[in-house]
């Protein structure tokens, strides 16, 4: 079945923990996305690649690295977490830029 | 820069009711655009969509109308069932310098009571 996952689901930790949250896709997408959504402002993009070691910011980076040393695979990482990204997260890949995305089922990230 | 601005929800419909759900964008260019639903705890699923004025995306009863000239991509649904109860979420594609990325409205929250 094609799909996109993310792991966990769901992430309780506390300020100035370092946090990974993994996303995977089957498709071999080149594109691939991370959004955050907060109530009442929908999703907005973290960071997205275009290819394999192709990464750049999106509309709110800050706080937040990711990688992609493979096609499948675009982690999100929280190097020192803080309350304000107490968020929903869905990470989102394409073929090609023009195509529709697919999003993964999100992490729902409490920080406290 | 791009944006879209849904109307405000909650929305809350009896059973068979007629839905609608304004959508409204600024973008530069031809963009393309979206509705996406969230079905409760669940991810982003693609709705419908249109790619080009005047075209009419449909999918599962819902219908929306690529307007230029209102630059607006209305949801409408003639009659809703409480399995429609979900957050549905505006979307445009611009194409250029964007790279892939979706601009969202903030979403609005649909429930439907029997």
């Amino acid at each position: 079945e094609a799909q996109v996952t993310q792991n966990p689901r769901y992430l309780i930790t506390v300020t100035g923990k370092k946090l990974t949250v993994t996303c995977s896709q089957n498709m071999n997408h080149e594109y691939m996305s991370w959004y955050r959504q907060d109530p009442g402002l929908g999703l907005r993009q973290i960071y997205y690649s275009m290819n394999v070691e192709v990464t750049d910011k999106g509309d709110v980076p800050e706080g937040y690295k990711v990688s992609r040393k493979e096609k499948r695979n675009f982690p999100l990482i929280l190097e020192s977490p803080s309350p304000n990204q107490t968020s929903l997260y869905f990470c989102a890949s394409k073929r090609q830029v023009q195509e529709t995305q697919y999003f993964g089922p999100g992490t729902r990230l409490l920080v406290l | 820069g791009n944006s879209v601005t849904q109307m405000e929800g909650p929305v809350t419909l009896s059973e068979e009711a007629f839905l609608t759900i304004n959508c409204t964008y600024t973008a530069t260019g031809y963009p393309s655009l979206f509705w996406y639903v969230q079905y409760p705890g669940e991810g982003l699923q693609l709705l419908l969509k249109a790619t080009k004025a005047d075209d009419k995306g449909s999918n599962k009863g819902f219908e929306a109308t690529y307007r230029k000239e209102t630059t607006s991509f209305h949801l409408e649904k003639g009659s809703v069932q409480v399995s429609d109860s979900a957050v549905y979420f505006c979307a445009l594609f611009a194409g250029g310098t964007s790279y892939g990325k979706l601009t969202f409205g903030q979403g609005t929250i649909l429930t439907v009571h029997p």
